[in-house]
Formats: structure tokens, C-alpha cells, sequence
């Protein structure tokens, strides 16, 4: 079983919906989450970062956290063709975010349709 | 403009050649990774330096090497390719401090044929 998994998708959507995109995790020791997207051939960028259980709102994303369940999730509002992209969760157990000991989801595939 | 850049975008290659990918950041990161992307998989870590001439095995360092002379570059080196090689890597790097993200160039595609 793998430390993080991921819907990889593809999920697609009409201009204006809300996604919601998850992942869930098996180890207790994560504590810090992150949610990188990914344009096409282009490398991920750090969208939101989050310590511990919790909400986090920026624009029109919102990062949750739910350590009892080992659940996180990705909310995006009024969503945008310019959105279309892979979403890819991230976690670590150390300080900082810990560079070094980042495991990645394999991600999930969003289009948004016009 | 801050940016890490890798070289070749895209390479194709026979089994055994060897290989070097170069990676340069100008925002004098301290930290520097390569990762390699496969579908279902996620990005997987290969190696990473914490800084200049220290340099550590990530999750799937088999067949590759690093090295790192100079804090803004970080070449990965192939010596002997093989096709489960293939793949799309990234070259990462970060300035290590509190909430500090990782910066990705843009990738190189490399098919081992």
C-alpha cells in the first residue's frame, strides 16, 4: 500500500463548478500537507500549504485537514479553465516541510470545460 | 527572473550510453533534489543535497549519481541507461527555511531505448 494515494482522475468539470480533490494517507507522523499544481509540461508550484488538522483559504481555494481520518482535501470555488491542470498532494512528518522528506500523491487530472 | 533550469527538455538515448542532465537554480538555494515522475507513481525522489559537496539518496537512487560542486548547480548522471529509466524528471530546488516551498524546473523527458 502506498504512503499516499490519489484519485488520478481524469476529472472533468463545467466552467464555474466546485472541485473537490482528495487524498488520504496511512502515516500518523505527516503533519505538514501541501497542494502543488502542474500545467502541462511544466514543473508543480506550490498552490497551498497547510500545518496540521485544519482549514486554509486562499482565494478561491480552500485546503482541509483531517488528521483523525488521515484525510485531506482540495477545494476549488468557481472554477476556471485557466484551473485545468494536475493537482498533486504532498506531506511530510518534519519541520519546515521538510524538503527532503516529501511524499507526493501521483496526482489527479482536472479539466475544466469552457 | 528566479527559476530553475534543466537541460535537455527532451532526450532520447540507446541502453548503456551515459547520460548528464544539468539543473541550475540563481536563487542561492541551499537545497537541491531530482525527482523522476511516472504515471501512477508521483514523483519519486532519486537524490538530494543539503548543500555544497553533501549529497544523499532519496527513494530510488539505483543507477543514478549526483554531484554538487557549486551551490546553484546539481547534474544527475546516468552511467549507464537503461529503459525502466525512462521517464520525466525534475529537478527541484528550495532554501530549506520555515514554509519554504520547492521550486521545479520544467522537466526532461528521457527515453532509453
Amino acid at each position: 500500500q502506498k504512503e499516499v494515494e490519489q484519485d488520478p482522475g481524469p476529472l472533468s468539470v463545467p466552467e464555474g463548478a466546485i472541485v473537490s480533490l482528495n487524498c488520504t494517507y496511512s502515516n500518523s507522523a505527516f503533519q505538514y500537507f501541501m497542494w502543488y499544481r502542474q500545467y502541462s509540461r511544466k514543473g508543480p508550484e506550490l498552490l497551498m500549504y497547510t500545518y496540521s488538522s485544519g482549514n486554509k483559504e486562499d482565494g478561491r481555494f480552500t485546503a482541509q485537514v483531517d488528521k483523525s481520518s488521515k484525510y485531506i482535501s482540495l477545494f476549488i470555488r468557481d472554477s476556471q479553465p485557466s484551473d485545468s491542470a494536475t493537482y498533486l498532494c504532498a506531506m511530510s512528518a518534519r519541520g519546515s516541510g521538510s524538503a527532503r522528506q516529501l511524499t507526493f500523491g501521483s496526482g489527479t487530472q482536472l479539466t475544466v470545460l469552457p | 527572473e528566479a527559476q530553475v533550469t534543466q537541460n535537455p527538455r527532451y532526450l532520447i538515448t540507446v541502453t548503456g550510453k551515459k547520460l548528464t542532465v544539468t539543473c541550475s537554480q540563481n536563487m542561492n538555494h541551499e537545497y537541491m533534489s531530482w525527482y523522476r515522475q511516472d504515471p501512477g507513481l508521483g514523483l519519486r525522489q532519486i537524490y538530494y543535497s543539503m548543500n555544497v559537496e553533501v549529497t544523499d539518496k532519496g527513494d530510488v537512487p539505483e543507477g543514478y549519481k549526483v554531484s554538487r560542486k557549486e551551490k546553484r548547480n546539481f547534474p544527475l548522471i546516468l552511467e549507464s541507461p537503461s529503459p525502466n529509466q525512462t521517464s520525466l524528471y525534475f529537478c527541484a530546488s528550495s532554501s530549506g527555511r520555515y514554509n519554504s516551498p520547492l521550486h521545479f524546473g520544467n522537466g526532461t523527458r528521457l527515453t532509453v531505448t
